[in-house]
């Protein structure tokens, strides 16, 4: 079946400092990666998203790259804030919804120091 | 234009008992699909409806149970509760299917 690993953390990280979180999957056939945000209380948010390989998704200063060859998914930011702070998870999905819906990481607890 | 609504927010249960979770989704959305999170599964697919019929369904026992009505409004119950199910219950909708999905704030159930 479809599987997403990604580092659970906690990462913390001082205010402006480069952040990587690494996401790697397997999956049967050719799937959409995305990266959800969800912040303390709130529902999970897109935050950006990839449907094929070399795709570049970006949003918010936030980016990560298809990389079929290497099966992965990473999500970097050149220079964080204290806002970013929340838990991030890595996801895919099957083109036409698939029977499984999105299957998520386990969500890496981002905590940004001032 | 309102969000995805659950409803309610905190329920507090005991075992055996049974729950309805509630979901509005956002205007517009015929597809409505929940999820389970916890700390040590994190998030799990339970079930996805279009247009009040069952599309996919997760890995989970037929305790847990949903549909959806005609205003695509859709429930969740989950009957003869169990201490593991005390989780956090999302619901998403979209459009389409393939389209985005938007998340409501959840449903924290616990379980005692």
């Amino acid at each position: 079946g479809n599987s997403v690993t990604q580092m659970e953390g906690p990462v913390t990280l001082s205010e402006e400092a480069f952040l990587t979180i690494n996401c790697t999957y397997t999956a049967t056939g050719y799937p959409s990666l995305f990266w959800y945000v969800q912040y303390p209380g709130e529902g999970l948010q897109l935050l950006l998203k990839a449907t094929k390989a070399d795709d570049k998704g970006s949003n918010k200063g936030f980016e990560a790259t298809y990389r079929k060859e290497t099966t992965s998914f990473h999500l970097e930011k050149g220079s964080v804030q204290v806002s970013d702070s929340a838990v991030y998870f890595c996801a895919l999905g099957m083109a036409g919804g698939g029977a499984d819906g999105l299957t998520f990481g386990k969500g890496t607890h981002l905590i940004i120091q001032p | 234009k309102a969000g995805v609504t659950q409803t309610p927010r905190y329920l507090i249960k005991t075992r055996g008992q049974q729950v309805t979770l509630s979901c509005s989704p956002i205007s517009g959305h015929r597809s409505v699909s929940w999820y389970q999170q916890t700390p040590g599964q994190g998030l799990q697919f339970l079930f996805e409806y279009f247009s009040e019929t069952q599309r996919n369904k997760g890995n989970f026992p037929g305790r847990f149970s949903g549909r959806q009505f005609s205003n695509s409004r859709s429930e969740m119950n989950v009957s003869t509760l169990e201490l593991g199910d005390s989780a956090l219950y999302l619901c998403a909708s979209r459009r389409e299917i393939n389209e985005k999905l938007f998340f409501g704030s959840g449903t924290q159930l616990s379980v005692l």
